[in-house]
């Protein structure tokens, strides 16, 4: 099976830097997405990693170390229109060559001023 | 446009009552998913679909069935059996990353 574990809630400070980890466990990894949803509404994409390393997306980042089945976002210079979910999703695929995209409970992120 | 349309935007489900919520895309894409989201919870997988005519079962298929006649349409049909019904439905498309439609918001009378 697989499991995906982030943070509840994490707050963090207008124009401040913060870092949401996700860490993982299965079998048949293929991928690790980062979406943004606000309340009511369908999630956004973020980021994509299928290797190792950081990848770079203006104010947003990710990362992904494979060996430790863990990922993180970073956030910078945050804005408060960032106060929402972040879900952490994972791309694996089985014996019979089906690919399926599970997702994480989400971290609520709360901008204040 | 190219895009993802779920409806209707809410449904209301009788005692006893299947209802279908419809999924269709126009992008092309081979796989497609619906999941269920709780209030303050994350997406729960509940049926994918990588090719027509062939879905698997998600983490919490039991309640509901799908069908995949064509690669453009992907309904979702919650059972009488489903005893808990009311959730925030979303249906997506895509092979890398994934497009949402815009979600259906299923209530019991």
């Amino acid at each position: 099976g697989q499991n995906i574990d982030q943070p509840t809630e994490m707050t963090a400070t207008e124009g401040a830097i913060v870092q949401i980890n996700c860490t993982y466990q299965t079998s048949g990894f293929n991928g690790l997405f980062w979406y943004q949803q606000h309340a009511g509404e369908a999630p956004t994409f973020l980021s994509y990693n299928v290797l190792d390393g950081l990848e770079e997306k203006g104010r947003f980042s990710s990362f992904l170390s494979r060996s430790k089945g863990y990922s993180y976002l970073l956030l910078k210079e945050l804005q408060m229109k960032d106060s929402a979910s972040y879900l952490c999703a994972m791309r694996n695929g089985n014996s019979g060559g089906y690919q399926k995209v599970t997702f994480g409970t989400g971290t609520k992120l709360q901008v204040i001023p | 446009d190219g895009g993802i349309t779920q409806s209707p935007k809410y449904l209301f489900r009788k005692e006893g009552q299947n209802v279908t919520l419809s999924c269709e895309q126009n992008l092309n894409h081979d796989a497609m998913y619906w999941y269920r989201q709780d209030p303050g919870q994350g997406l729960r997988l509940i049926y994918y679909s990588q090719i027509v005519n062939d879905f698997q079962k998600g983490d919490i298929a039991e309640g509901y069935s799908v069908s995949r006649e064509k690669k453009e349409s992907f309904p979702l049909t919650v059972t009488s059996a489903q005893k808990n019904p009311t959730a925030f439905y979303l249906c997506a498309s895509g092979g890398g990353e994934l497009f949402f439609g815009s979600g259906t918001q299923l209530s019991v009378l």
